[in-house]
């Protein structure tokens, strides 16, 4: 199995100020399409998970422009431009590449 | 636009077997899309357990495949999911969701509890 490594797993983000979370693979996430198979997702508290990024960089329909991925490879970063008490939960990243598809432990963004 | 709703019992017996129900709407499960479940236990990170494409196939969790079962009924436009030999530990929210061509998981359903409890 692809084993998906965040951190960090706790984050505490002053609201205006920008957030940065890291998701590492064991092993590269790049498909032969060129594209990496690695994708973001927000858990409100007491919601299901939502896509907020896939493919690592492009935004999903009626994500705000404050959310951006980058990285290829192994590494990926997901990016709040400025954080809003919206913005509150945990945030997972989600390998899909192969089966069994995996997910990061999740990392808890907190307002200050 | 998709929408998709799990349903079945809330309280499961420990030995016993967890089956579930996800009605797919706004949508047809016989698009070239698979379907997803996933499973988060209280408090916990998320787990996928497996897909099921319109024809039956299926890739299961080796972790859990010898327990799983997944099957699909185009005429009611759902899929299930059944999980034999329930213990404490398959205590969870069980989500369905839609796996797009990009293999991201969107949209889910809303979650349904299940509690393995005598």
């Amino acid at each position: 199995d692809i084993v998906m490594t965040q951190s960090p797993l706790s984050l505490p983000v002053t609201p205006g100020e920008p957030a940065s979370i890291s998701c590492r693979s064991s092993q590269s996430l790049l498909h032969s399409n060129g594209y990496n198979c690695l994708h973001w997702y927000l858990q409100k508290p007491g919601q299901s998970p939502q896509l907020l990024i896939y493919l690592g960089s492009s935004r999903a329909s009626g994500v705000s422009d404050r959310f951006s991925g980058s990285g290829s490879g192994t590494d990926f970063t997901l990016q709040i431009s400025r954080v809003e008490a919206e913005d509150v939960g945990v945030y997972y990243c989600l390998q899909g590449l192969q089966t069994p598809y995996t997910f990061g432990q999740g990392t808890k963004l907190e307002i200050k | 636009q998709v929408q998709l709703q799990e349903s079945g019992p809330g309280l499961v017996k420990p030995s016993g077997t967890l089956s579930l129900t996800c009605v797919v709407s706004g949508g047809s499960i016989s698009s070239s899309n698979w379907w997803s479940w996933v499973r988060q236990p209280p408090g916990k990170g998320l787990e996928w357990i497996g897909e099921i494409y319109h024809s039956g196939s299926t890739n299961y969790n080796p972790s859990l495949k010898s327990r799983v079962t997944m099957s699909v009924d185009k005429s009611k436009n759902q899929f299930s999911l059944k999980l034999s030999s329930v213990t404490a530990a398959d205590t969870a929210v069980y989500y369905c969701a839609r796996v797009l061509t990009v293999q991201a998981l969107d949209p889910w359903g809303q979650g349904t509890l299940v509690t393995v409890s005598s």
